[in-house]
């Protein structure tokens, strides 16, 4: 079966852009989460939604937003990019987002700010 | 809060070499325990989980514990091969917030042949 789709794989953008990320999750899965993967910051949760339902956040500034369609397929928007934007973000689907499940992830969009 | 603390890499191995990366934890209640490992240029691809105490996570030769009483997770592999060049990362999923992961900083594993 298809496994998590990200597009685009690569994107450079100017500070003070926006930008939007796609993710489509495995058929069947409701749960779709996002996370900002840097050198000096590892990995970090940027938000979950379930059922078109934002369900967790984690500590980003507004700037990032998210939301998800009716088929589960979810966007991840930032606005007004700064330099410490540029990184791997990565789109990770479950069924249900209950722990245990663990998650599949996609094979990231890879944001530079220029 | 909830954290996961990982051995310091890189770390470089014979081919046939035994291998353990070794994992601790600090969360409150049950959460689940997981090992992801990403190649180069790719996402993470979930290598094996435990759900509760004493539960073994086994895949591709790799194994680990879920061990409570000494908070720990470490990943074992007994014979690696140059294949299992890659980083690997620790994680827990909190029993209060499921949907949410919680990664180590990552261990850098190369190997060689």
């Amino acid at each position: 079966k298809a496994g998590v789709t990200q597009t685009p794989r690569y994107l450079i953008k100017t500070r003070g852009q926006q930008v939007t990320l796609s993710c489509s999750p495995i058929s069947g899965h409701r749960s779709v989460s996002w996370y900002q993967q840097t050198p000096g910051q590892g990995l970090q949760f940027l938000f979950e939604y379930f059922s078109e339902t934002q369900r967790n956040k984690g500590n980003f500034p507004g700037r990032f937003s998210g939301r998800q369609f009716s088929n589960s397929r979810s966007e991840m928007n930032v606005s007004t990019l700064e330099l410490g934007d540029s990184a791997l973000y990565l789109c990770a689907s479950s069924l249900d987002g209950q722990s245990g499940d663990g998650y599949t992830f996609g094979s990231g969009t890879r944001l530079t700010v220029v | 809060g909830d954290s996961v603390t990982q051995m310091e890499g890189p770390v470089t191995l014979s081919e046939e070499a035994f291998l353990t990366i070794n994992c601790t934890y600090t969360a409150t209640g049950y959460p689940s325990l997981f090992w992801y490992v990403q190649y180069p240029g790719e996402g993470l691809q979930l290598l094996l989980k435990a759900t509760k105490a004493d539960d073994k996570g086994s895949n591709k030769g790799f194994e680990a514990t879920y061990r409570k009483e000494t908070t720990s997770f470490h990943l074992e592999k007994g014979s690696v091969q140059v294949s299992d060049s890659a980083v690997y990362f620790c994680a827990l999923s909190p029993y209060s917030s499921a949907s949410k992961i919680i990664f180590g900083s990552g261990t850098r594993l190369s190997i060689r042949p």
